[in-house]
């Protein structure tokens, strides 16, 4: 069974920094694409960025880009999202996604990151 | 960048009855050279992540109910559900992935309730 279990979530001040992690399990995680998408309170879905199976190609929305950075260890099955500079807009609940070729097929339950002094 | 944008915002249907939900590309996502629109449908419930629906425009996920069908090409495209059940209520999302590189994104979501 395909599970993807999001955690690292919390409460952070504004201009703060927060490492997200996926643990990845039911399938081979070295072979696929892995997302993250965000949802704010009552909103609805972004996706915020996404990465290869080797780590080689990234890829982010406009509004992270050079504030948030994803990786994944495929020796580990978990993906990561670093979060630095962190802003009130940046409040969401954030999901781990796996990538195929008709979209997203599984997605973790979310964390959620409250940016707020 | 692609923009997604579904119409209605919300919408209230009656139990059995039909309900149709758009969505609209700002550039086509019919690649030619497999001729598949990259475009999916996603429901959401309260509480609940994503769930998958549809994708290639019209491909029903497995286990999916017959009732949710997807149409369109190119630009358009409509989710219907034939006859609506109670457990029908949530928010539905369009998506294109067909983006290079692989940025997603998603339309804004339309909340179906019971009229």
């Amino acid at each position: 069974e395909v599970q993807l279990v999001e955690s690292g979530g919390g409460l952070v001040q504004p201009g703060g920094s927060l490492r997200l992690s996926c643990a990845a399990s039911g399938f081979t995680f070295s072979s696929y694409w892995m997302s993250w998408v965000r949802q704010a309170p009552g909103k609805g879905l972004e996706w915020v960025a996404n990465i290869k199976q080797d780590g080689s190609e990234k890829y982010y929305v406009d509004s992270v880009k050079g504030r948030f950075t994803i990786s994944r260890d495929n020796a580990k099955n978990s993906l990561y999202l670093q979060m630095n500079s962190l802003r009130a807009e940046d409040t969401a609940v954030y999901y781990c996604a796996r990538d195929v070729d008709q979209g997203n097929d599984y997605w973790g339950q979310g964390t959620l990151v409250t940016v707020s002094s | 960048d692609i923009v997604m944008t579904q119409s209605p915002d919300s919408l209230a249907v009656s139990l059995g009855e039909r309900a149709t939900i758009n969505c609209k590309s700002s550039q086509s996502v019919l690649y030619s050279s497999n001729n598949k629109n990259y475009l999916a449908w996603y429901q959401q419930k309260p509480g609940q992540p994503p769930k998958l629906l549809i994708y290639w425009a019209s491909t029903r996920e497995s286990g999916v109910p017959d009732r949710f069908s997807g149409s369109g090409s190119g630009t358009d495209f409509t989710l219907t559900i034939s006859s609506l059940q109670a457990e029908d209520v949530a928010v539905y999302y369009c998506q294109q992935y067909y983006s290079t590189p692989y940025m997603y994104s998603f339309g804004q979501g339309t909340k179906l309730e019971i009229k």
